[in-house]
């Protein structure tokens, strides 16, 4: 079955830039979404498209493609942003499949 | 606003079953497909069905077909989901969300789940 492969997880600074990387051989013919999840609440979009933004997420927060790679990053990490980020996308016949989730720790 | 408020969550034995059910509110219910989610215990995400807008397409993962059946009154704004021969490994929070389905598909908004164990 097809697969997304997420760091478990990943530590950054307050300020720095955080990177969270996503693989799938299907991603360079399927778009990439991306959820944020913060404990004990339901999952957030915060990328759709590879790169969209939906309303109302800061501009902190942005998304890249390159081949069978889609990477969330966010720049000026906050406190807030700590949590736990689930990608998405879909296989060849079109069944969503979510990657494994990485989380976010800010030191 | 957009909300989806999900229930029918609980404790049930394997082999039972359970209706859960999602109330959605602020948008046009009839014209979206629809969708259920499932996170075990301090796991990740599952795509458990979906339904498009009219009902006549309807999708299940492997892990629930036979089982589980999606359905939705659109004079009601209500989405639902029945779960039959439930097992241990069903234990989980179960999301509705609204499924945006085109040129790909994704999920936004998300209701605040419920919780449905599955244990004797």
């Amino acid at each position: 079955s097809y697969e997304l492969t997420q760091p478990p997880s990943v530590s950054v600074s307050p300020g720095q830039t955080a990177r969270i990387t996503c693989s799938g051989d299907a991603l360079p013919k399927q778009y990439a979404y991306w959820y944020q999840q913060k404990p004990g609440q339901a999952p957030v979009l915060v990328i759709y498209k590879d790169s969209e933004r939906p309303s109302g997420i800061p501009e902190r927060f942005s998304g890249s493609s390159s081949g069978t790679t889609v990477t969330l990053t966010i720049s000026g990490v906050q406190a807030e942003d700590e949590a736990d980020y689930y990608c998405q996308s879909a296989d060849s016949s079109g069944d969503v499949v979510f990657g494994g989730g990485t989380k976010l720790t800010v030191l | 606003q957009v909300q989806l408020v999900e229930s029918g969550g609980g404790l049930v034995k394997p082999g039972g079953s359970l209706r859960l059910s999602c109330a959605a509110s602020g948008f046009t219910f009839s014209d979206y497909y629809m969708s259920w989610i499932r996170q075990a215990p301090g796991k990740g995400l599952e795509w458990v069905s979906y339904i498009s807008s009219s009902g006549s397409t309807i999708y299940y993962a492997d892990s629930v077909k036979g089982r589980f059946t999606i359905s939705r009154d659109n004079a009601k704004n209500s989405l639902y989901l029945q779960m039959n021969s439930l097992r241990a490994e069903d234990t989980a929070v179960y999301y509705c969300a609204r499924l945006w389905f085109g040129e790909g598909r994704w999920f936004d908004p998300w209701g605040q789940g419920t919780l449905v164990t599955v244990s004797s």
